[in-house]
């Protein structure tokens, strides 16, 4: 069965306190793994795809790595700005299966 | 460019109606998919419409249920509810699927009494 796991469930950072979040996944036939980040009362906003292993793409604080079973999103010196929810993806044919998201807060 | 419109903003019904939410995509996006998001569940793949056709399915009961029009705009209904199904409603569109960048509306809050 496809299925998509995220840890933390939560995680507290310091401003500029750097970490990684996690998304492990079980999926036939791996098309591509998304990023989105969700505010509270927004829809989820687009921020990376990544297709093959070993694949790499950045954004301003956010980086995120792909293998063959995990993806993590690394934030660099956070800023109070990047507290959301996190969400992962991957699609297994003309479907998306997210995960349950790690909420993230940053203190100033 | 405006973005995604989904109507109305909140719901609140009771058991056994029925509701129909509407979503406006992205003027040229053809692809419209539907999500229910719920505290337990997180985000769950409800359908996806494609030039007027339902391209794939969740694993939803068949009281969930949809449509696209010519102009790719989108419903979706739900027959008798039930409390379960409270939920926020996402839609999002695309150009052409569910496998590249997804613009998300705000969705639609409905509360099941």
């Amino acid at each position: 069965e496809d299925q998509v796991t995220q840890s933390p469930e939560a995680l507290r950072l310091q401003e500029g306190e750097s970490s990684s979040l996690n998304c492990s996944y079980t999926v036939s036939g791996l098309r591509g793994l998304f990023w989105y980040r969700q505010d509270p009362g927004k829809g989820p906003e687009f921020l990376f795809t990544l297709y093959s292993a070993g694949e790499e793409k950045e954004k301003e604080r956010l980086k995120a790595t792909l293998t063959k079973k995990e993806s993590f999103l690394h934030i660099t010196a956070p800023k109070p700005e990047d507290s959301a929810t996190y969400l992962c993806a991957v699609e297994p044919a003309d479907k998306l299966i997210f995960g349950t998201g790690t909420r993230l807060q940053v203190f100033p | 460019k405006a973005g995604v419109t989904q109507t109305p903003r909140y719901l609140i019904k009771t058991r056994g109606q029925q509701v129909t939410l509407s979503c406006s995509p992205i003027s040229g996006h053809r692809s419209v998919s539907w999500y229910q998001q719920t505290p337990g569940q997180g985000l769950q793949f409800l359908f996806e419409y494609f030039s007027e056709t339902q391209r794939n399915k969740g694993n939803f009961p068949g009281r969930f249920s949809g449509r696209q029009f010519s102009n790719s705009r989108s419903e979706m209904n739900v027959s008798t509810l039930e409390l379960g199904d409270s939920a926020l409603y996402l839609c999002a569109s695309s150009l052409v699927g569910v496998g590249e960048k997804l613009f998300f509306g705000s969705g639609t809050q409905l509360s099941v009494l």
